[in-house]
């Protein structure tokens, strides 16, 4: 347990489907962060939040949206995917650019 | 942008066996860290490592900032250290992008 939940932990959506992808944090951190990984490919870098406030996006496609309540949540909404978006989709946290700490993770795929 | 090289990209290893595992990188950093990725794709943290040698049980990491690398020791195997060791860097200049991660090494303890 490292205090970063994600849920769901294993989503199937069509390419018309919308859903979200959710991710909490119990540490007191003020950044989160949205990784993906596909298959044999090492970490890519989505998105970026510091305080709430959106400070990268790693050119991701508009069919990946983020959203950043309060420091302790962050979503990933999702519609139109393709199947090449299928991948481990992954939530972390820390302190101003500190040690990360990561979520469990959630593996999408797209039919 | 920063580059960081892992190696070996592979490695079998029998239970009970010692291992070295390493993480170069192209310029200065900040931070280090090193993770473990079990099957279920959970990262977990091991090290966070800007300099120095830290210890944890049969893990043991080193880093030598000035000679741009960072090594990870792994004694007395166990099939439970199957997965994948990611090293990851926070570079001054790197911008909002706060780890650069390498492309991991691949460890499979056989009994």
């Amino acid at each position: 347990e490292t205090g970063v939940t994600q849920t769901p932990r294993h989503l199937v959506m069509g390419m018309t489907n919308k859903k979200s992808l959710k991710c909490e944090q119990h540490l007191g951190h003020n950044a989160m962060y949205w990784y993906k990984q596909s298959a044999k490919k090492p970490l890519e870098l989505m998105f970026v939040y510091n305080f709430k406030e959106q400070t990268e996006n790693n050119s991701v496609p508009s069919r990946f949206s983020p959203e950043c309540p309060n420091s302790s949540h962050l979503f990933l909404h999702l519609h139109t995917l393709q199947p090449e978006d299928s991948a481990l989709y992954l939530c972390a946290s820390s302190h101003t650019r500190n040690e990360q700490f990561f979520g469990p993770g959630t593996r999408l795929t797209v039919l | 942008g920063i580059q960081v090289e892992q190696s070996p990209p592979d490695l079998i290893l029998q239970e009970g066996a010692n291992s070295t595992l390493r993480c170069n990188f192209s310029d200065s950093v900040n931070n280090l860290q090193w993770f473990h990725q079990n099957p279920w794709g959970q990262l977990i943290n091991l090290f966070y490592i800007p300099s120095g040698t830290k210890q944890n049980g049969r893990l043991s990491a080193t880093t030598v900032a000035t000679e741009r690398y960072s090594l990870l020791y792994i004694s007395s195997s166990q099939t439970t250290d199957s997965g994948v060791y990611f090293c990851a860097v926070d570079h001054p200049n790197s911008g909002n992008t706060p780890l650069v991660f390498g492309k991991g090494t691949r460890l499979s303890v056989i009994a």
